[in-house]
């Protein structure tokens, strides 16, 4: 069955630390895993994607893992801020007909001053 | 120019009520979707769609139908709602094979 797990189900840090997001996947045949964040009451936005062939992607403090042999990826904040409270969702794409998007159920991160 | 967008932004209705929520999406994709997420913040896909082929997660209600005009729009009618309706449903659109999908800021409605 194509699942993806992610944990914490949420996480509180304070303001200028860094943390970690964990997304565990059983997904095939794999395409690509996406980061997204999604603001309280707007719709989630892309942060990072990955195929196979890579393992590690960053945009600005964010930065993607992926061990596509484990299949596990993370998604590492750096120096967090304010802004940065919101949930994260782990998004897989199969390489197959049908629904192509598995979604993870998301880490509610609160960061606090 | 907001590149997914819907409306109505909230929508309040009674039981047993017919409405629809409208999509539309400036950016030439041609494929949509309709996302539920429910009160954990889990978004469970409901309908992919471009002019080609519409595809229906099997669990979802037949209360639930998706309209498309034309490319460009896909609306979401839903008869006779229930209670466990109540969800803030997210349309999205991506092109086909890129498979990074743009979302709408999303429609909370309420069932009472």
């Amino acid at each position: 069955k194509n699942q993806v797990e992610q944990s914490p189900q949420s996480l509180i840090i304070l303001e200028g630390k860094n943390c970690t997001l964990q997304c565990n996947y059983t997904v095939s045949p794999f395409s690509n895993l996406r980061w997204y964040k999604q603001d309280t009451g707007r719709g989630p936005v892309s942060l990072t994607i990955m195929t196979f062939s890579e393992n590690t992607k960053s945009n600005g403090r964010y930065t993607a893992t992926l061990d596509a042999d484990t299949k596990q990826s993370s998604l590492h904040i750096t120096a967090s801020q304010l802004s940065d409270s919101a949930s994260y969702i782990c998004v897989v794409n199969l390489n197959t007909g049908g629904f192509k998007t598995i979604f993870g159920a998301g880490t509610r991160l609160f960061v606090k001053a | 120019d907001t590149a997914v967008s819907q409306t109505p932004k909230y929508l309040v209705t009674q039981m047993g009520n017919d409405k629809s929520i409208k999509c539309e999406q400036n950016l030439g994709h041609d494929t949509m979707y309709w996302y539920k997420q429910d009160s954990k913040k889990f978004l469970k896909i409901m309908f992919s769609y471009n002019n080609k082929e519409l595809i229906i997660n099997e669990t979802v209600p037949n209360r639930f139908s998706p309209k498309s005009p034309d490319k460009a729009h896909l609306n979401l009618h839903i008869n006779s709602l229930e209670l466990g309706d109540s969800a803030v449903y997210f349309c999205a659109s991506s092109s086909q094979g890129a498979e990074r999908a743009f979302f709408g800021q999303g429609t909370r409605l309420t069932v009472v």
